[in-house]
């Protein structure tokens, strides 16, 4: 079975400065979907960013990236200027290469401080 | 176009009452997920349609959930006998076929139901 875990509860940041939450992960499979979702406070939850773990090349989606350590199976994400907008929980996520569900980590609440 | 959409926004439910929640996928989607989101924690997998068969309900905590896409398009999950752990909020997701567009393997979510249990 695979399990994420992500080791940070809570974070903050200055507005306008980088933050970069950790994510790590546990799995037999050689192929699969690693993904970022961010649910800010009572509003639904949508994705950040995606990788898939045949890509060498760290995901980028404006100011959000990844760093997918595949031997070390990690997988941070990187906010560069933040912005008070991006506060939120933000749950690091699994699938296999084709499966269906998610595998979610605990979650890191990030405020951003202005 | 719409989003995934979900009913009630919050119910409360005395212990041993029967609930039924309600989801609306994006029209077109064909795979539609349940899960249980525990406050304070990561959303936990419950079950998951393409179209109307329940291709997977590994994830149902006991025999009391049941989950039902009759027409492959709106789906219900059903909780009987509620207990107090079943408290939680229950999220949909909805995901696009291969070939549909850009976001494969992303699931679209919507805003959840709010369970309370007395």
């Amino acid at each position: 079975a695979q399990t994420v875990t992500q080791s940070q509860p809570e974070m903050s940041v200055q507005e306008a400065e980088t933050v970069t939450l950790s994510c790590t992960y546990d799995t037999s499979e050689n192929n699969y979907y690693l993904f970022w979702y961010k649910q800010p406070p009572s509003r639904q939850m949508i994705l950040v960013i995606r990788q898939e773990a045949y890509k060498q090349q760290n995901a980028t989606e404006n100011r959000f990236s990844v760093n997918f350590q595949k031997a070390a199976k990690s997988f941070s994400l990187k906010i560069s200027d933040s912005q008070l907008g991006d506060t939120a929980m933000y749950f690091c996520a699994f699938m296999k290469e084709y499966g269906n569900k998610l595998v979610f980590g605990a979650g890191t609440i990030l405020r951003v401080k202005s | 176009g719409a989003g995934v959409s979900q009913s009630p926004r919050y119910k409360v439910a005395k212990r041993g009452q029967d609930v039924a929640l309600r989801c609306d996928p994006i029209s077109g989607h064909v795979s539609l997920f349940w899960y249980q989101q525990a406050l304070g924690q990561g959303p936990e997998f419950l079950t998951y349609f393409q179209n109307e068969a329940q291709l997977d309900k590994s994830g149902l905590p006991s025999d009391r959930f049941f989950a039902e896409r009759p027409e492959g398009s709106v789906s219900t999950l059903k909780i009987q006998r509620t207990q107090q752990e079943d408290s939680a909020v229950y999220l949909c997701a909805s995901r696009p076929l291969p070939g549909q567009g850009l976001s494969y393997n992303e699931q679209f979510f919507g805003p959840g139901t709010r369970l309370t249990v007395l």
